[in-house]
Order: C-alpha cells, then structure tokens, then sequence
C-alpha cells in the first residue's frame, strides 16, 4: 500500500525554527508538495520538489531524499501566523497525489 | 475571482434528503476531485476525474455520486445525508505535474 506519515502535531516558539519531517511509501515517484491549511479553510501551495535537495523560499524551505522517501519542512523566524497544519503529498507513478494526514504546528510566543 | 469555485459554502440538511455540491474552476486543467476532511484528519479522496469522459472511485466514495458536466465543472451528490457525512468538503483542479489548486471548501451538517 501507500503510506505517507508526519507527526501529528509540533509546537514551537515564536522567532524560532521548526522542521517537520514526511516520510513515504509510494507507488513511483513524480513529485512533493508541501501545503499549509490554516483552520476551516483551503490548503495552499507552499513547495514542490522532484529533484534530490533543498529548495529555499524566504522563510520556507523543503527538502528531498528520494533514496530515502523523507522530505521535510524548514520554518524559519516563526510567527504566530504560521500556527496552521502543514500537509504532505506525494505525486504517484499515475500521477495521483498521496496525502499525508498533516502535522498541527502550534506557535507559542 | 478565485479559481476553484464551490458553493454552497455552508449547508444544514436533513437526515435521508439528498444534496449537491457544485465545483467550476478556471484554471483549465482536465483533472478534479473530491475530498472530504474531518476534524484532526487528512484529506480523504471521494471521487476524481481526468477528464470529461472519465470517472473514478476514491478511497471513501459509497453514499456519494458525481457528475462532470464539462471540463470545468464536477458536481458532487449524497442521495440519501447521513450524519456521518457532517465534514468540510473540498473540490480541487491539478495541474499535469500534480499541483492542486482547492476551493474554498463546503461545510456540511448533516442534522
């Protein structure tokens, strides 16, 4: 089967930084989206990789392994208003996308 | 205007009545699908399409139907709510790399 697993939640403090990990089981691999869904509302594209390596935006950076299924989120500077889930997805070889469940990062000042 | 568009976006309704759930976007792409989100849960895939013509089952689609009336539009149904089907639903268009652009989502209650 396919698997796609994040910790549940984080917390973390104001000004710091965070990184949370995915780790994947899939059918192929075309891709990796990261999300950030605030509560009740949509996700919304944060970063994608497909190569192995970093890729920095701003404050937000994600990184690949292909070799090891992990892919993880790099916050930096937090503020408050980064307190929101952020989702895992991988791109199968159909060109599915495999959701994670999602990792609630709490903010603290 | 944004480009996934869903509506309603909050819906009371009665055990055993059946409602839609409408979906257009305007981003061009062939490909839509249906989520369902409960509370602490991930998204859960309802049904998906890849083009007009083409129609399939996600992991959780018995109690719901869907129609793809064009390229733009998906339309989601429960025949007959149950409460159980109470959950924020989302319609959401990809790219051909896999890129999802969502709707605003649905807020059902099924009472």
């Amino acid at each position: 089967g396919q698997n796609i697993d994040q910790p549940t939640e984080m917390t973390a403090t104001e000004g710091a930084i965070v990184q949370i990990n995915c780790t994947y089981q899939t059918s192929g691999f075309n891709g990796l989206f990261w999300y950030q869904q605030h509560a009740g509302e949509a996700p919304t594209f944060l970063s994608y990789n497909v190569l192995d390596g970093l890729e920095e935006k701003g404050r937000f950076s994600s990184f690949l392994s292909r070799s090891k299924g992990y892919s993880y989120l790099l916050l930096k500077e937090l503020q408050m208003k980064d307190s929101a889930s952020y989702l895992c997805a991988v791109v199968d070889s159909n060109y599915q996308l495999i959701w994670g469940a999602g990792t609630k990062l709490i903010i603290k000042p | 205007d944004a480009d996934v568009t869903q509506t309603p976006r909050n819906r009371i309704t009665k055990t055993g009545k059946r409602i839609m759930l409408e979906c257009s976007q305007t981003k061009g792409h062939d490909r839509m699908y249906w989520y369902r989100q409960d509370p602490g849960l991930g998204l859960r895939l309802i049904y998906y399409s890849f083009d007009v013509k083409d129609i399939n089952k996600g992991e959780i689609s018995d109690g719901y139907s869907v129609s793809r009336q064009a390229q733009a539009k998906f339309s989601l149904s429960l025949e007959s709510a149950i409460p159980n089907q109470t959950a924020l639903y989302f319609c959401a268009t990809s790219d051909l790399w896999g890129k999802a652009f969502f709707g605003q989502g649905t807020r059902l209650t099924v009472v």
